[in-house]
């Protein structure tokens, strides 16, 4: 069964514009990671933050994650026509401690120049 | 570095047909995985291995199988081809315990 499920399942903005994607997970964690998957190629990871972290930021990519809430976001700034592309979420379970990674469904991206 | 290579790119196959999907990496990564991607359904995990002579099973192992005889090498097995089997298929490889995930560019499947 898929643990992490994101939202929206697709999202259109402007260039310029931020994004938010969220994911919610069922089961307590070791960390969460996103990932971003353009059509027809291999998935490339993006961040991890851990579960005893709550903000993590990598250039203009901002992760929070709340476990009280099982719940993460994805805040893409300033959006780009480049950043048009799918994105996971991926949960680390505590109990298998990085080899059963589970990945939701995805969430759609489309920016628009 | 090549990171994780996947072959073939494309296949179709008759239905009861066998094939081996093949995936190397060069990153001496001790854990390496197949995941298959499907519309509206994520990544599933099929199979996954910790290192060389060790594998265990994922979420939706049926109907495949797998061996880890080099830490480079994870080859995926279908035994009997089945039009449920049509799929993406992904493999991913990572250091032990760290998380992150380096992937292949996928195979795509279809079983006629």
């Amino acid at each position: 069964s898929q643990q992490g499920e994101e939202d929206p399942q697709a999202l259109s903005i402007q260039e310029g514009e931020n994004a938010t994607m969220n994911c919610s997970y069922k089961t307590s964690i070791n960390n969460l990671q996103w990932y971003r998957q353009n059509s027809g190629r291999g998935l490339v990871h993006l961040i991890l933050i851990r579960s005893n972290e709550r903000e993590k930021h990598s250039g203009r990519l901002r992760v929070t994650l709340d476990t009280s809430k099982k719940s993460s976001s994805l805040l893409i700034t300033a959006s780009r026509a480049a950043d048009t592309a799918s994105y996971f979420c991926a949960t680390d379970p505590q109990e298998t401690s990085g080899s059963r990674l589970t990945f939701g469904e995805g969430t759609q991206l489309t920016v628009n120049p | 570095n090549a990171g994780v290579t996947q072959t073939p790119k494309f296949q179709v196959l008759k239905t009861g047909q066998s094939m081996t999907l093949q995936c190397a990496q060069d990153m001496n990564h001790e854990y390496m995985s197949w995941y298959r991607q499907d519309p509206g359904m994520g990544l599933r995990l099929i199979h996954y291995s910790v290192g060389a002579g060790i594998t265990d099973q994922g979420e939706v192992p049926n109907g495949y199988n797998v061996s880890r005889s080099t830490t480079e090498d994870f080859p995926l097995r279908l035994l009997s081809a089945a039009p449920s089997q049509t799929s993406v298929y992904f493999c991913a490889s990572s250091y032990l315990y760290t998380g992150e995930l380096f992937f292949g560019e996928g195979s795509r499947l279809t079983v006629l």
